[in-house]
């Protein structure tokens, strides 16, 4: 049973490139979420999608956009990339929507340099 | 601004000392999880805790939600070097489905 999955592991950008991050949610879960990890910080929550919609944002500028596919698979886009936007962008999937105590698992995340 | 704030930042022990890492927010969460970080890794969930007062142990490590669910905090026994990593707790609330929003973190060190 694979767990979440991300790719690429690593990669490096540009000041004002874009980049797109993808991630496959563990096995029977059905909701993705996005979280932004600066060096040396706690996980900043950026967006989640739930049957194919954006549900919920954290305070992340529109340059950060998102997608989710029926397989529940999901895409992370960053359009005019900052030096800023530098940092480990971690996946995490979960079953519903709701439900306290749901087990939300991450997958071992991608890091983004920007030059 | 971090609505939880974790305590210590960072904390280095010699190998057999205990240690209590805090979790603090002045916000009231559904449910409370801690997880431990390895460098270049994502976060690996080590507990979850639902009940206010819920006391639960794993091995070495016991972890306490408050009474009125805004703290919590994690006790680990007899501290290992494979103890070494970021511990992070994350709170979600019952309004805001599976979205966490994370303390900062404490960086542990273990020395043998």
């Amino acid at each position: 049973d694979a767990g979440v999955t991300q790719s690429p592991t690593h990669l490096i950008k540009t000041r004002g490139q874009q980049v797109t991050l993808r991630c496959s949610p563990k096995s029977g879960h059905d909701t993705v979420s996005w979280y932004q990890q600066a060096l040396g910080q706690g996980p900043q929550f950026i967006f989640q999608y739930y049957e194919e919609e954006e549900r919920q944002r954290g305070n992340f500028p529109d340059r950060f956009s998102g997608h989710q596919f029926p397989n529940y698979s999901s895409e992370l886009n960053v359009n005019a990339l900052l030096l800023g936007d530098s940092a480990l962008y971690l996946c995490a999937s979960s079953r519903g929507l709701w439900g306290s105590g749901n087990t939300i698992y991450f997958g071992e995340g991608s890091w983004l340099t920007v030059v | 601004t971090q609505l939880l704030e974790q305590s210590p930042q960072f904390l280095s022990i010699q190998e057999g000392e205990n240690l209590t890492v805090y979790c603090n927010s002045s916000s009231v969460f559904s449910s409370l999880q801690w997880y431990r970080q390895e460098p270049g890794e994502g976060p690996v969930l080590l507990v979850t805790v639902v009940t206010g007062g819920e006391v639960k142990k794993l091995k070495r490590l016991t972890f306490q939600f408050g009474d009125a669910r805004k703290d919590s905090s994690l006790h680990i026994t007899a501290a290992q070097p494979g103890d070494t990593g970021l511990y992070l707790c994350a709170g979600a609330r019952g309004n805001a489905g599976n979205m966490l929003t994370f303390g900062g973190g404490t960086r542990l060190m273990v020395k043998p």
